[in-house]
């Protein structure tokens, strides 16, 4: 099946320091990519959604100075978080959309592993 | 009021039984609704879709959607403690952004 890789899957990072996520397709191309966040015990909520070699589409209410979004090629995009803070502390998880999925069928989205950041 | 509700638990279940997840939603406009499993500190895995109304079959698990209530389920028989896991569901109108709910805790018992 298709497989998505994050990098790292944990990674601690003190408070005003900014942290890169990567996000790759392994085995398929990926025009989309989707960016998003949990915290324990709560859903995944939707950060992004990430076009190759277009502006990211950022949800209402997310910063997109904090959240740096780059989707630089067919099988990586990357998230990094500036300036981090005790509270971007999370769970942060990206999904991938194959190039050759039906239109229309967002249900062919494969997610990564997650990376856990932890801002002390 | 959310777009999707689901109870968070945890829901505990011996080993053998039948385990009913469910889901409601207030959109009327969402066609296609997914069902995932997620294991601590892991990225989601798809187990079933179902497009608008009906009942779909793999296995162990059967999910079914009623649109008229904006209700979905998702049934697991012969419940292992290799199910225990959260289970989410997920749903959107066909374009490429998916709603999630909070997810149910399945703690299976052997």
């Amino acid at each position: 099946g298709a497989v998505v890789s994050q990098h790292p899957s944990w990674v601690i990072c003190k408070s005003g320091t900014s942290v890169k996520i990567e996000c790759r397709s392994l085995d398929f191309q990926a025009t989309t990519m989707f960016w998003y966040r949990q915290f324990p015990k709560q859903s995944l909520m939707l950060m992004a959604t990430s076009n190759e070699g277009s502006k990211a589409t950022y949800e209402q209410g997310v910063e997109k100075d904090k959240f740096l979004i780059n989707h630089a090629s067919l099988t990586l995009s990357t998230l990094t978080v500036t300036s981090a803070h005790p509270e971007d502390s999370s769970f942060y998880i990206c999904s991938a959309r194959d190039l050759n999925a039906t239109a229309g069928i967002s249900y062919e989205q494969y997610f990564g592993p997650g990376t856990r950041l932890t801002v002390t | 009021q959310k777009e999707v509700e689901q109870d968070p638990g945890p829901l505990s279940v011996p080993e053998g039984a039948i385990v009913s997840l469910n889901c409601t939603y207030s959109n009327s406009a969402f066609q296609y609704f997914m069902w995932y499993r997620q294991y601590s500190r892991k990225g989601p895995e798809l187990l079933m879709y179902t497009y608008s109304s009906g009942n779909k079959e793999d296995g162990r698990f059967t999910a079914q959607v009623d649109k008229s209530s904006k209700y979905i389920s998702l049934f697991i028989r012969d419940s292992q403690p290799s199910d225990s896991a959260t289970y989410l569901c997920a749903m959107n109108t066909g374009f490429q952004k998916l709603v999630f709910g909070t997810g149910t805790r399945l703690s299976g018992q052997s």
